[in-house]
């Protein structure tokens, strides 16, 4: 079946620890994307890649960063420098940009921060 | 300031009973509106996107509309099913670059038996 892929689901991390979330995409979409997901407010960019090799900071990419060394796989590292990382972590993807295009998410991950 | 507002922030109702969510935005320049569904602890799903020319666009039991004009638009449930029990987001996407989409904070709605 198609779709996105993240894991883990739940992730535990002590505070002065990187983590890395997958995200993997058999959609053959171009573009991905990494939201966090905080309660009550609403969901805020990371990061973005249109394309092989290249990636954009979103709105709160501080403590954060990604690669995209193949097109299936975007994968996000929270760096002991994101100061409340305790979250839920969405990947995306789409055809193209997200002006038109829709977008198809993966399933989470649950990170917290002990 | 590019803002969308959803009230109400939860919503309880019976099973079978319709319902109708409200999303107010102040987005500029307007490209679509696009409403999720997003299960607890889930990816949301997208349940329909509206361009400028569009004032209703259903999916199944939900109906979408949308008034340019005044920057409203609303997502009406018909007979609800406990399978709805989720929180619904508007989403609206400016047209000043790619990937400028403004999410609402979402709707929380419950349906009980």
């Amino acid at each position: 079946d198609g779709g996105i892929t993240q894991s883990p689901k739940y992730l535990f991390r002590k505070e002065g620890q990187n983590v890395t979330l997958s995200c993997e995409q058999n959609l053959n979409h171009d573009a991905m994307y990494w939201y966090r997901q905080d309660p009550g407010q609403g969901l805020r960019l990371i990061y973005y890649s249109q394309i092989v090799n290249d990636f954009q900071k979103g709105d709160i990419a501080e403590g954060y960063s990604v690669s995209r060394e193949k097109k299936e796989s975007f994968p996000l590292t929270v760096t002991s420098a994101q100061k409340n990382p305790t979250a839920f972590y969405l990947c995306a993807s789409s055809i193209g940009g997200t002006t038109t295009g829709e977008l198809f998410f993966g399933e989470g991950s649950r990170l917290t921060v002990l | 300031k590019n803002q969308v507002e959803q009230s109400p922030q939860s919503l309880i109702i019976l099973e079978g009973k319709n319902c109708t969510l409200q999303c107010n935005y102040t987005v500029s320049p307007f490209s679509n509106l696009r409403w999720y569904k997003q299960d607890t602890g889930r990816g949301p799903v997208s349940l329909t996107i509206m361009t400028f020319s569009e004032n209703t666009k259903s999916n199944g039991r939900y109906t979408a509309t949308l008034d340019a004009d005044t920057k409203q638009s609303s997502l009406h449930i018909t007979a609800s099913q406990l399978s709805d029990s989720a929180s619904y987001i508007c989403v609206v996407t400016t047209m000043d670059s790619n990937y400028q989409l403004i999410w609402g904070a979402g709707t929380k709605l419950i349906i009980k038996p």
